[in-house]
């Protein structure tokens, strides 16, 4: 089975600006997740999304928001960009049923400047 | 506030010897338990996951989980260069309504000695 797949690797925003990131989970997989990782405050979770809602959140302010196809890609959208969202985002899939292992994606590398 | 504890390291340990890797939580509502393995500039990587009090092996990798203790270790049996990376310990707050989302540790740097 092919892996979880991220678009873009790489990004460079200015600060005010918005991003939309994607990913795509494993085949069959309907549950993804999202975190952010900075050298700082690690990984971190953002939010999930299963069957095309979010059923959890983490602590981030509404500039960070998601959303998820029925085909369980997802896009993740950081809007009014700020210097302090430089980080690595990824992503996690995992398949119906708890208590869910999860596979991460390669990540995309956000930094704005 | 659920919180998961690891000692950043580094932990070095000699090729071929036994690492010993550990996590405290907070939370005595977690479970379900991940190890990930995160190498520089890479995404991590699961390998191994435990839900019940005690031991599970799988090759050279041994999770060990005590809930009493809130407690989560991982062995790597003869540690070879390549295991050389990051360890994150993960807990999972399964609500029965899908997955609470993973609350990691800030990670075990391990270094192996050729």
């Amino acid at each position: 089975k092919a892996g979880v797949t991220q678009t873009p690797r790489y990004l460079i925003k200015t600060r005010g600006q918005q991003v939309t990131l994607s990913c795509s989970p494993i085949s069959g997989h309907r549950s993804v997740s999202w975190y952010q990782q900075t050298p700082g405050q690690g990984l971190q979770f953002l939010f999930e999304y299963f069957s095309e809602t979010q059923r959890n959140k983490g602590n981030f302010p509404g500039r960070f928001s998601g959303r998820q196809f029925s085909n369980s890609r997802s896009e993740m959208n950081v809007s009014t960009l700020e210097l302090g969202d430089s980080a690595l985002y990824l992503c996690a899939s995992s398949a119906t049923g708890g208590p869910y292992e999860q596979y991460f994606g390669p990540g995309t590398r956000l930094t704005v400047t | 506030q659920k919180e998961v504890e690891q000692n950043s390291g580094p932990l070095s340990v000699p090729e071929g010897a036994i690492a010993s890797l550990n996590c405290t939580y907070s939370d005595r509502g977690s479970q379900s338990f991940f190890w990930y393995r995160q190498y520089s500039g890479k995404s991590p990587e699961l390998i191994m996951f435990i839900y019940s009090n005690g031991d599970k092996e799988d090759g050279r990798f041994t999770a060990q989980l005590n809930k009493a203790s809130q407690y989560v270790s991982l062995l790597i049996r003869d540690s070879q260069p390549s295991d050389s990376a990051t360890y994150l310990c993960a807990v999972n707050l399964y609500s029965g309504g899908g997955a609470d989302g993973l609350t990691f540790g800030k990670g075990t740097h391990l270094i192996i000695q050729p």
